[in-house]
């Protein structure tokens, strides 16, 4: 079976710009994580989503930020004006009803 | 209430043994190991549950105390490829639930020959 699917891989942008990171969760998987990791800070949640519905979100640090689930099997992340602050490891993990999650690769935001 | 590990980082040699903990100042669920190597994602373990029983992965168990609120990762025997950061995440929801793990800083192992 294929696993969490992210993407890209990598991203490099310039402050100001508009980045969209994208995920495929485990297929049958109804929950969906985004994560954020620095050095500095860890892996942090930023929201999770339940059945495509956003279920917590008070870990998005502030409005430039918004995720959108809209189908069981797609999720995106948008920075929007992106800060050299935001620059970090992006990752999506998805579950079923055992709690375990599985994270997919990652996606590496460079902002400039 | 994001939890403890202790240590931060051990070394260790090949064939030795180290033990990381995790604490929670909350009432948990459950506890999810995961080992993250350097450049890729974090790579599930195992599962404790509340009430349930020590758990193992090849030469690594756990064991979750309810009363300490607290779960210890055991790594008998070390390998090479046991290198990584490993990371706890806690569950405070009960009942099989999708909620999510708050995970702890990590603690960084390093396994020389």
């Amino acid at each position: 079976d294929a696993g969490v699917i992210q993407s890209p891989r990598h991203e490099v942008t310039e402050m100001g710009q508009e980045v969209t990171l994208r995920c495929k969760p485990i297929s049958g998987h109804n929950s969906l994580f985004w994560y954020r990791q620095t050095m500095m800070r860890g892996l942090e949640l930023l929201i999770y989503f339940n059945n495509n519905v956003p279920i917590d979100d008070s870990g998005m640090p502030e409005d430039r930020f918004s995720a959108k689930m809209p189908n069981a099997s797609f999720s995106t992340l948008k920075i929007q004006p992106s800060e050299p602050r935001d620059s970090a490891v992006y990752f999506c993990a998805s579950n079923s009803s055992t709690d375990t999650q599985y994270f997919g690769p990652g996606t590496r935001l460079t902002v400039l | 209430q994001q939890p403890v590990q202790s240590p931060q980082a051990v070394i260790l040699r090949e064939g030795e043994d180290a033990v990381i903990n995790c604490s929670s100042s909350k009432a948990l669920y459950s506890v999810h190991w995961y080992r993250q190597k350097h450049g890729e994602a974090p790579v599930f373990l195992m599962i404790l549950l509340k009430g349930g029983e020590q758990m193992r992965h090849e030469k690594i168990s756990a064991s979750f105390n309810e009363k300490k609120q607290q779960s210890s990762l055991y790594l008998t025997a070390s390998q090479l490829s046991y290198s990584g950061t490993y990371f706890c995440g806690t569950g405070t929801k009960y009942g099989g639930s999708q909620g999510n793990l708050i995970f702890g800083k990590g603690t960084k192992l390093s396994v020389k020959p």
